[in-house]
């Protein structure tokens, strides 16, 4: 069993690029979280997609969007960087879909991103 | 690696000793409530959750206890070890919408000393 894995895991961008980072959810789950870790501060919720849509939302602008494809994978997409989006990003995948289980989340080591 | 334990509160603890890690919520509606733990340069790993319904929950050398009147949350590790070492985040899940939303808390990082 393959757990998830993201890419990059680092990179730098300078403000107004865009970015875009990849997950592989674990095998088996059909549900893709993204979060975003400043340093010192806990995961705050950016967004959820399951079965290719998004199914929920954090408090997050427009500018910070995303995708998942039929093999369950996703991307987040970052546009207009600013220096406060410097942080570590987290995507977790699950099996749950939209109810049941604990929401019990299996994360990746991350993609650490600083924008200059 | 990661340093998540920056500006963190920390709890120092002597190897051996029972650990406590406490956090305080204010959703009451929350369906779950999950501690996990994060070392460095790592993602969140799962520990342990409790349903809202139940006031205590052990696994293995951790136990979690439940007071939703005062609505606290705590985790206990019992003979804490060196590999203890990493922040603790408590999270709550709520269903929202149709799905789960997982929200974390600030953290705290536990420092085992041998």
């Amino acid at each position: 069993e393959t757990g998830v894995t993201q890419s990059p895991t680092h990179l730098i961008k300078t403000r107004g690029q865009q970015v875009t980072l990849r997950c592989s959810s674990q095998s088996g789950h059909n549900t893709v979280s993204w979060y975003q870790q400043a340093l010192g501060q806990g995961p705050q919720f950016i967004f959820q997609y399951y079965r290719e849509e998004e199914n929920g939302r954090g408090n997050f602008p427009p500018r910070f969007s995303g995708l998942q494809f039929p093999n369950y994978s996703s991307e987040l997409n970052v546009n207009a960087l600013e220096l406060d989006d410097s942080a570590l990003y987290l995507c977790a995948s699950s099996p749950g879909g939209r109810t049941g289980d604990t929401g019990e989340l299996f994360f990746g080591e991350g993609s650490r991103l600083t924008v200059l | 690696g990661e340093n998540v334990g920056l500006h963190l509160p920390t709890l120092s603890v002597q190897e051996g000793d029972n650990s406590i890690i406490n956090c305080a919520y204010s959703n009451s509606a929350s369906d779950y409530f999950i501690w996990y733990k994060q070392e460095s340069g790592k993602g969140p790993q799962f520990i342990i959750d409790i349903r809202s319904n139940m006031d205590k929950r052990q696994g293995q050398r951790v136990t979690v206890l439940l007071n939703k009147t005062v609505k606290h949350l705590s985790l206990q590790i019992a003979a804490t070890q060196p590999g203890d070492s990493a922040v603790y985040f408590c999270a709550e899940n709520r269903s929202s919408g149709g799905y789960q939303k997982v929200t974390f808390g600030t953290g705290t990082k536990l420092q085992v000393i041998p």
